[in-house]
C-alpha cells in the first residue's frame, strides 16, 4: 500500500518567514495528493491538493507542486502568521479512494 | 447548516463498557470513514463504508463495530475488547467518485 514520510516537527518560525514542510510518498501509479491541516482541538481542513504530475495546489497562500520524479509533494508558504500554527498532514490517495496519512508535522509561529 | 456533526465532543468509557461515537452528514455524501489518531501520529483507518448496509475493516478494526443503516449516519462502538481506547476520533465523508474526504470536529474518548 502507499506509506508517506513527512518531515519531522516540531517546527518553529517567527511570523513572516518562509515554510517548508517536505513530504515523499511511495505509491502504485500516480495517487492524488493532499494536504490537511488540523488546528488544535479540531478535525482535519482540506488546505489543497493536486490530482497529477506537475499539477500546483494552492490555497490561502501554500503551494505545493506534484513532482513525479521524486515522488515529492512539499508544501510552502513564503510568509507565515500566527495564525498558520497548526499540525499539517500530507496525504495520498490510494486506488480505492482511501487516503494514507503521514505522521504530522507541527508548526508554530511566533509573532 | 451543512456538514459533519460528531457528538459528543467528549466521552468518558468504564472498564469493560462498550460506548458508541455518532457521525452524521447531511452532505448526500455516499462514503463515510471512522479514524484514530493518536498523540504525535497521523491517523489511522479504523473502518469505512462505501454505500448503505456494506462496510469494510480498515487497518485497525479489532475492538471495534460499525453499522451503516442510513446514508447520514455511520455510528462506531468501541468495544471492550479495544484495550487501548483513548484516543481522538475522527469521521469523514466522500462524494462518490471524488477523492477528497471532508472530516468532522471529532470526539475525544477517555477511560476512567
Amino acid at each position: 500500500g502507499n506509506s508517506v514520510t513527512q518531515m519531522e516537527g516540531p517546527v518553529t518560525l517567527s511570523e513572516e518567514a518562509f515554510l517548508t514542510i517536505n513530504c515523499t510518498y511511495t505509491a502504485t501509479g500516480y495517487p492524488s495528493l493532499f494536504w490537511y491541516v488540523q488546528y488544535p482541538g479540531e478535525g482535519l481542513q482540506l488546505l489543497l491538493k493536486a490530482t497529477k504530475a506537475d499539477d500546483k495546489g494552492s490555497n490561502k497562500g501554500f503551494e505545493a507542486t506534484y513532482r513525479k520524479e521524486t515522488t515529492s509533494f512539499h508544501l510552502e508558504k513564503g510568509s507565515v502568521q500566527v495564525s498558520d500554527s497548526a499540525v499539517y498532514f500530507c496525504a495520498p490517495a490510494t486506488n480505492d479512494y482511501k487516503l494514507s496519512f503521514g505522521a504530522g508535522t507541527t508548526v508554530t509561529v511566533r509573532a | 447548516d451543512g456538514g459533519i456533526t460528531q457528538s459528543p465532543k467528549y466521552l468518558f468509557r468504564k472498564e469493560g463498557q462498550n460506548v458508541t461515537l455518532s457521525c452524521e452528514q447531511n452532505l448526500n455524501h455516499d462514503a463515510m470513514y471512522w479514524y484514530r489518531q493518536d498523540p504525535g501520529q497521523g491517523l489511522r483507518l479504523i473502518y469505512y463504508s462505501q454505500i448503505v448496509n456494506d462496510f469494510q475493516k480498515g487497518d485497525i478494526a479489532e475492538g471495534y463495530s460499525v453499522s451503516r443503516e442510513k446514508k447520514e449516519s455511520f455510528p462506531l462502538t468501541v468495544t471492550s475488547a479495544q484495550k487501548n481506547p483513548t484516543a481522538f476520533y475522527l469521521c469523514a465523508t466522500r462524494d462518490r467518485a471524488q477523492e477528497t474526504q471532508y472530516f468532522g470536529p471529532g470526539t475525544r474518548l477517555l477511560v476512567l
